[in-house]
């Protein structure tokens, strides 16, 4: 399909792995987001790519999240260490251009659970 | 301060009535946008309708229409003849600064669930 995909679309880790989560854009949109949805909650920004270019990590709660975008298409999300509230849906969200009225395309999401 | 609030944790409404969602927003932003999503159990964020906050009508998409209020800083979600797939969490977004170094990031409220019965 011609969405953003994410992958792996489920990841239970146990507490203190690392994982990886991966997502692919819409080809050829140049902003790519990254959010954290927690249960019952809505999303919260984690960070901002522009093409290769991470431009806003406000969002990353502490220095274990890791999000990289190393050719400007596809991006990963790097937690390490995992903790028990780390646990919730990470959603990957795309848009064609850099300007305040593109509509962001999201991702199905990947549900991690930290055990 | 919460930027978005939705006060309706979880809402019914009757197949084929009209139903309104709330939402209000905070922002001492001249330019903002409103946006409001769709997430069905699936757990993809379905874009329904966007309103900028100099646009002078309010927004409609099909079913879909935006009760936009700004001096009251409200935004709410209207559907009409609901159906039985709009059962769904519902988030109101807004997005804020229209600079040139703005990462445009959404903030969310916290949702309204419905559901619509048959």
């Amino acid at each position: 399909g011609a969405g953003v995909s994410q992958s792996p679309r489920y990841k239970v880790a146990k507490r203190g792995q690392d994982v990886a989560l991966r997502c692919d854009p819409i080809s050829g949109h140049v902003s790519l987001f990254w959010y954290q949805q927690a249960l019952g909650q809505g999303p919260e920004f984690l960070t901002y790519f522009q093409n290769e270019a991470q431009l806003d990590k406000s969002g990353l709660p502490s220095d274990r999240f890791f999000a990289e975008r190393p050719e400007g298409s596809v991006s990963t999300l790097k937690i390490q260490r995992t903790q028990q509230e780390d646990s919730a849906v990470y959603l990957c969200a795309s848009s064609f251009g850099t300007g305040a009225y593109n509509e962001q395309f999201f991702g199905p999401g990947t549900r991690l659970t930290v055990l | 301060a919460q930027k978005i609030t939705q006060t309706q944790p979880g809402m019914f409404v009757q197949e084929k009535e009209a139903v309104t969602l709330d939402c209000t927003y905070d922002t001492s932003d001249p330019s903002y946008g409103l946006f409001w999503y769709k997430q069905p159990s699936s757990g993809e964020m379905i874009f329904l309708i966007y309103q900028g906050s100099y646009d002078q009508q309010n927004a409609t998409e099909g079913r879909y229409s935006l009760n936009f209020q700004k001096a009251r800083k409200s935004a709410n979600l209207v559907i009409s003849a609901s159906q039985l797939g709009d059962s769904a969490m519902y988030f109101c977004a807004m997005r804020e600064g229209y600079r040139a170094d703005s990462s445009y990031k959404l903030i969310f409220g916290s949702g309204t669930r419905l559901l619509v019965r048959p």
